[in-house]
């Protein structure tokens, strides 16, 4: 069965810092993996998407994410971040039927001045 | 392009009653997904419909459900409400049948007492 960890319930990370999110999956073919980030009382916007090809994605906001198929990980990256990138990150994998997308549990980003 | 609308924003209720909920997708867009979004629990997926047809249904009990018009709006009905049913529940629209970016709505928050 499908399933998306994101081990890290809460990261706390100072403005300017390199940020890291990890996401793993389960799913027994090629997967289609996304990220999405929510700010309070929003809803969730794509981040970036990794359908096939080139394993590093490039996405919105200066975001990267790198598709490691050996480790069943699909890791979000940023330089350098920003206080606006406080909010929910979201790791999804889609499956091949249909738009049904199997979510992780989310990472909650703190940035401190 | 006007995205993704939900209504009502917001929503309290008691235990035993029903609930609709509405979602109006992007013009254009003929695949509609729900999902609850609970702490802890991260998004749940509810069901996803296409053309008015039920494509893809989660992990949940019959008192969920949700029928899509020939414009593609949805709606989703709850029914003999429980307190586990608090949550916020997500619409996103997509395309079609193959993976494009699914766009998500601001929400709906219910709350049952």
């Amino acid at each position: 069965a499908q399933s998306v960890t994101q081990p890290d319930i809460h990261i706390t990370v100072s403005e300017g810092a390199s940020l890291e999110l990890r996401c793993n999956y389960s799913y027994g073919a090629t997967p289609y993996l996304f990220w999405y980030v929510q700010s309070p009382g929003q809803g969730l916007q794509l981040l970036l998407k990794y359908f096939s090809g080139d394993t590093l994605v490039q996405g919105i906001k200066g975001f990267e994410a790198e598709f490691k198929r050996s480790q069943s990980s699909f890791n979000l990256r940023k330089p350098s971040v920003h206080w606006s990138d406080a909010a929910e990150y979201f790791c999804a994998v889609g499956a091949l039927t249909g738009n049904q997308f199997y979510f992780g549990t989310g990472t909650s980003l703190t940035v401190i001045p | 392009k006007a995205g993704v609308t939900q209504t009502p924003r917001y929503l309290i209720k008691t235990r035993g009653q029903q609930v609709t909920l509405s979602c109006s997708p992007i013009s254009g867009h003929r695949s509609v997904s729900w999902y609850q979004q609970t702490p802890g629990q991260g998004l749940q997926f509810l069901f996803e419909y296409f053309s008015e047809t039920q494509r893809n249904k989660g992990n949940f009990p019959g008192r969920f459900s949700g029928r899509q018009f020939s414009n593609s709006r949805s709606e989703m009905n709850v029914s003999t409400l429980e307190l586990g049913d608090s949550a916020l529940y997500l619409c996103a629209s997509s395309l079609a049948q193959i993976y494009n970016e699914q766009f998500f709505g601001p929400g709906t928050r219910l709350t049952v007492l």
